[in-house]
């Protein structure tokens, strides 16, 4: 009964360092999402993908990179760190074809850039 | 562009009072509406969903009717309890969701 795992829940990083945050599901969910949550702010989508080898932008892409190789998987880059982007991430998922469906989401990983 | 609205916490009650949380929506078209309960330490998880106007969603003793005229999706809650504390967001979509920044409720005993 795993759902939807994040990996890792902690994380400190230097500013210029490089990091992926780790995503995966086992429910055989095409849709998954990265999201950040900051105080005041919500949660703001980063990058989604409705398939293998299908992403696109969400609010918030500037500093993130993603892939999708397979369902299960979506790892989310950030190629050099910046204070920035300390946040609380969540990534989360749902079946695609349906638009009102429930999202998925994980306990989230904590990230904080020095 | 769409955008969801919640009125700011934190919101403090006493064990058994009524909840209200205000949520307002600005969309094209007649989006899903959503919210999201996160308590301490935890991802979101979903609290109730309606997908048409007058639709009204509910679970576990929390309700929300879906108001077309004036936009909103307010949660409500006749009888709140100290578990029901955490943090409610509202949102609203067609796949991809948006989020209102969130409502911090406490309850004490």
């Amino acid at each position: 009964n795993a759902g939807v795992t994040q990996t890792p829940k902690f994380q400190v990083l230097k500013t210029g360092q490089s990091m992926t945050l780790q995503c995966a599901q086992d429910m055989n969910h095409e849709y998954m999402s990265w999201y950040r949550q900051d105080p005041g702010m919500g949660l703001r989508l980063i990058h989604y993908s409705v398939g293998a080898g299908i992403t696109d932008q969400g609010e918030v892409p500037n500093g993130y990179n993603v892939s999708r190789s397979t369902t299960e998987d979506f790892p989310l880059r950030l190629l050099s760190a910046a204070p920035s982007q300390t946040s609380v991430y969540f990534c989360a998922s749902r079946r695609t074809g349906e638009n009102t469906g429930e999202l998925f989401f994980g306990e989230g990983s904590r990230l904080t850039v020095l | 562009g769409d955008s969801v609205t919640q009125m700011e916490g934190p919101v403090t009650l006493s064990e058994e009072a009524f909840l209200t949380i205000n949520c307002t929506y600005t969309a094209t078209g007649y989006p899903s509406l959503f919210w999201y309960v996160q308590y301490p330490g935890e991802g979101l998880q979903l609290l109730l969903k309606a997908t048409k106007a007058d639709d009204k969603g509910s679970n576990k003793g929390f309700e929300a009717t879906y108001r077309k005229e004036t936009t909103s999706f307010h949660l409500e809650k006749g009888s709140v309890q100290v578990s029901d504390s955490a943090v409610y967001f509202c949102a609203l979509g067609r796949g991809k969701l948006i989020f209102g920044q969130g409502t911090t409720l406490q309850v004490k005993p």
